[in-house]
């Protein structure tokens, strides 16, 4: 059964801090991933990987896919408060049918 | 300022009610999807529009029935739902189909969605 998982679950740093958050999957036929930000309530797309080892950088987010290892990572460093959100990762399987989206994790950013 | 709008924002509706969910894209896009999002649990997907036509329906009960008049438009029709229906009900449109055999993912754009109670 294809699926995506992400970790950790939540994740409560200090503004500052540097987080990496992990998303790994098993989906046949993948094409791409994507990562997205949920704030309240509409997720708002960030990446999209189609090819291991290349890094996307977007200010202080960036993001990486190993297909070998079937796994991603999205990095955002010195973090500020608006980066509190559930961040989103979603996988496209190419079978004919959808994205299949891991649980999330919840990133909360102290002052 | 979203390009995808929904409404209500918020829905409470017993279980004998009939209401309908309503979603407008103003991107010019050719596909557009329903979500259903619980707490704790992924995305998941109900139903794909692309050019008006049905393309995908992930085995929704029929107390769920989408429409899609035009491509700008998606509607979710709602009747004798059960508790376990409250979720967060998320809209999203796409350039295509991402299923489609473009060969390539076209990254979707979310809605607000609408946060629906049944009572």
């Amino acid at each position: 059964e294809d699926k995506v998982v992400q970790s950790p679950l939540s994740l409560v740093v200090h503004e500052g801090d540097t987080v990496t958050l992990n998303c790994s999957y098993e989906v046949t036929n993948f094409r791409s991933l994507l990562w997205y930000k949920q704030e309240k309530k509409a997720p708002t797309f960030l990446f999209m990987l189609t090819s291991s080892g290349i890094e996307k950088k977007s200010g202080r987010l960036s993001s990486i896919l190993d297909k070998k290892e079937l796994f991603s990572i999205l990095n955002i460093t010195a973090t500020q408060t608006g980066d509190s959100a559930v961040y989103l990762c979603a996988v496209d399987g190419h079978t004919g049918n959808q994205f299949y989206f891991g649980t999330g994790t919840s990133l909360t950013v102290i002052p | 300022e979203t390009g995808v709008t929904q409404t209500p924002r918020h829905l409470v509706m017993g279980m004998t009610n009939k209401k309908s969910l309503k979603c407008e894209q103003h991107l010019g896009h050719n596909a557009m999807y329903w979500y259903k999002q619980s707490a704790k649990k992924p995305l998941e997907l109900m139903f794909v529009y692309s050019l008006e036509e049905r393309v995908e329906n992930n085995s929704v009960p029929s107390r769920f029935s989408p429409e899609c008049p035009n491509s700008s438009h998606l509607f979710l029709h709602l009747h004798t739902l059960q508790p376990e229906d409250s979720a967060l009900y998320l809209c999203a449109s796409s350039q295509d189909w991402v299923g489609g055999l473009a060969g390539f993912t076209r990254e979707q754009y979310f809605g607000p969605g609408t946060r629906l109670t049944v009572t």
